[in-house]
């Protein structure tokens, strides 16, 4: 059974670069799945990032797009996430998953991606 | 930038029908999806496709969408289905995925 899992730094300077990886077990990312994070800040909703296929082609939040990275290490069946320029409104618990992509065609193709394996989460605050 | 509606509480007494709605003005083209988060632990999709329902999801939990709303129903809702509830979609271009703010459902 796939299982991912979070790991990183759990302070984090403001301006400072956030940097933090998933391990994936039990399942190869250079599979058909795509991969992503979430994040959630305290007592709040959840926000999607981004997403990545092993091949590197990713996806981001275009309100994030600016400061984010995500990156794949096939060879250690890991994925990453960078994100730049920290603020205080970064502190929050981030979550890896794995994505599913959907082909929906209805006249045009349409492309969904949703998470169904999600890492349990790591918090990250940012502060100095 | 695109945004999905939920109200912020729902509460019933065990054995009732809890619905919890979503609003977006691209639901009537986007699928919609729904995350259940209990304390402490990470969301669990509970339905994907407006209305398909993962393995290992209980038969109470079901989804539908109409127009610019789509409703998450809990029949029979248990104890143990408390939690936070979130409606996932996306824009109308597909590029920006979005959740709902949330619902948190009381069965008391």
């Amino acid at each position: 059974q796939v299982q991912l899992q979070e790991s990183g730094p759990g302070l984090v300077k403001p301006s400072e670069t956030l940097s933090l990886t998933c391990t994936v077990s039990a399942y190869s990312i250079s599979s058909a799945y795509y991969w992503g994070w979430i994040r959630q800040p305290p007592g709040k909703g959840l926000q999607w990032i981004g997403n990545i296929y092993h091949s590197g082609s990713t996806y981001y939040n275009p309100s994030l797009k600016s400061r984010v990275t995500i990156s794949a290490d096939t060879s250690k069946n890991q994925f990453s996430l960078m994100l730049s320029s920290v603020t205080a409104a970064d502190t929050a618990v981030y979550y890896c998953a794995r994505v599913v992509r959907e082909t929906v065609v209805r006249g045009l193709i349409s492309y969904y991606y949703y998470m169904d394996v999600w890492g349990k989460g790591t918090t990250v605050t940012v502060s100095s | 930038s695109y945004e999905l509606t939920q109200p912020p509480s729902v509460s019933v007494s065990p054995g009732q029908t809890a619905r919890i709605t979503c609003s977006g003005d691209a639901l009537p083209k986007k699928y919609s999806y729904w995350y259940q988060q209990k304390s402490g632990q990470a969301p669990v999709l509970v339905i994907y496709e407006d209305n398909k329902r993962p393995s290992g999801i209980p038969e109470r939990f079901s989804g539908s969408s109409s127009g610019t709303m789509a409703t998450l129903t809990i029949s029979g809702a248990q104890v143990e289905d408390e939690g936070d509830y979130f409606c996932y979609s996306t824009d109308s271009s597909g590029n920006n995925w979005v959740f709902g703010g949330g619902t948190k459902l009381t069965v008391l």
